[in-house]
């Protein structure tokens, strides 16, 4: 099955600094692959997706990169704010569209210093 | 709102008992999920449905049942026979092809 994993289970970073978070994922057929939020005591917030045909894209703040060719993805968010402080999940579908279910990262837990 | 609301926030349960977690979405999604969550862990998938009055288990559906008499509501109960039910519960829907929406999250707690 599917398998995904992150790299830093914890990254600080300065307040107003860009951050780099990263996922790996072993599945070379998979084709689509999101970026969760989720801070304390909530559920995971949709911030951001990206399809296979696609090396890139952009949000608000936020960007993510595909490497097909190693299986990996990441999450840029530039400029971070205190309220960027939470754990970010990669998470990928278990089939074609998520029918049944995805399968997650264990989170790299953002921490922005003053 | 269109949104998923999960019910109760925090949940205690005793030793032997069997508990319900309400998960109910306005979004008109067909596709349903359970996910667990432990300190410092992604999530895992407990039990899914795709379509009403039918579902399937997930990685650790062991010990825990569902349901899906309606689109609208997909409950999950934890029986006396799951061992460590102390965790984090998500509820989540979706369209096909695209992400999926979280609830706010149970608590639960044995007590």
């Amino acid at each position: 099955g599917e398998s995904v994993g992150l790299h830093l289970p914890t990254l600080s970073v300065q307040e107003g600094d860009n951050s780099i978070i990263n996922c790996a994922y072993s599945n070379s057929a998979s084709d689509y692959f999101i970026w969760y939020k989720q801070e304390s005591g909530k559920g995971p917030q949709f911030i951001i997706d990206i399809r296979s045909n696609m090396d890139k894209r952009q949000g608000q703040r936020v960007t993510v990169l595909l490497n097909k060719t190693v299986k990996h993805l990441s999450l840029q968010i530039a400029a971070t704010q205190p309220g960027d402080s939470a754990v970010y999940f990669c998470a990928v579908p278990n089939s074609g569209g998520g029918a049944d279910g995805l399968t997650f990262g264990k989170g790299t837990h953002l921490i922005i210093q003053p | 709102d269109g949104g998923i609301t999960q019910s109760p926030k925090y949940l205690f349960r005793k030793e032997g008992q069997n508990v319900t977690l309400s998960c109910e979405q306005n979004l008109n999604h067909d596709a349903m999920y359970w996910y667990r969550q432990d300190p410092g862990q992604g999530l895992r998938l407990i039990y899914y449905s795709q379509i009403v009055n039918d579902f399937q288990k997930g990685d650790i559906a062991e010990g825990y049942s569902v349901s899906r008499e309606k689109k609208e509501s997909f409950p999950l109960t934890v029986t006396s026979a799951q061992k460590n039910p102390t965790a984090f519960y998500l509820c989540a829907s979706k369209r096909r092809s695209t992400e999926a929406f979280f609830g706010q999250g149970t608590r639960l707690t044995v007590v």
